[in-house]
């Protein structure tokens, strides 16, 4: 199985509310990534974590918010988004210690109003 | 800095017909490459990789790459494409360093086969 879940499928939401995106696998991979992207654009690498630690952010604006309560599940808090940050956003999952294949989840469709 | 590129924005096929989809590298040391395929308002599902060994890797749907040294290249080939191949496809590198692994995507190219 190289499923990788994510939730919800689509959110709206206004520029002053607080949501938070949810991604799950149970792979046992050990680190965690979130994309944001744009139509018929690469993914933008977002936040990593390795063992549940961050290990990297790629300048991300602080309204966006990574958390990885455990190996299997990594969340990503948002606030005060702007209408810029509407976007698929996708979560996948790799072995590190493997062949570093990452599996994605089918991502949440964000719209900013 | 590991890179990889794509050069054509959109390929076109008739169904039936051979197709590829060219990327190019650049990496210090020895490349992982990846070829990822996405459909319309899906997550990206991975087709196939090269690492080391042979330089004609197999993946999924009947894709195959060549991977080239001298030509620094790594194209995605298929002997008869489908209607149902119409995608967007993304060439990928990994990125090492001492912060974990990443990758490195392409600018991806929409494939569009008619029938």
């Amino acid at each position: 199985d190289t499923e990788v879940t994510q939730t919800p499928k689509h959110l709206v939401m206004g520029m002053t509310n607080k949501k938070s995106l949810k991604c799950e696998q149970h792979m046992g991979h050990r680190a965690m990534y979130w994309y944001k992207q744009k139509a018929k654009k690469p993914p933008e690498l977002m936040f990593v974590y390795s063992y549940e630690k961050l290990s990297i952010n790629e300048s991300v604006p602080s309204r966006f918010s990574p958390e990885c309560p455990n190996s299997s599940l990594l969340n990503l808090h948002l606030h005060a988004l702007q209408p810029e940050d509407s976007a698929l956003y996708l979560c996948a999952s790799t072995d590190i210690t493997g062949l570093n294949i990452q599996y994605f989840g089918a991502g949440t469709r964000l719209s900013v109003l | 800095a590991q890179s990889v590129a794509q050069p054509e924005d959109q390929v076109n096929v008739a169904e039936g017909n051979p197709l590829t989809v060219k990327c190019t590298y650049s990496v210090s040391g020895n490349p992982y490459l990846f070829w990822y395929v996405q459909y319309p308002n899906r997550g990206l599902q991975f087709l196939l990789k090269y690492i080391t060994g042979d330089n004609l890797v197999k993946g999924s749907y009947g894709f195959e790459a060549e991977f080239n040294k001298s030509q620094t290249s790594f194209h995605l080939k298929k002997p008869s494409a489908l209607v149902s191949d119409s995608a967007l496809y993304f060439c990928a590198v990994r990125d090492v360093g001492f912060w974990g692994n990443k990758l490195v995507f392409g600018a991806g190219t929409i494939l569009r086969v008619k029938s």
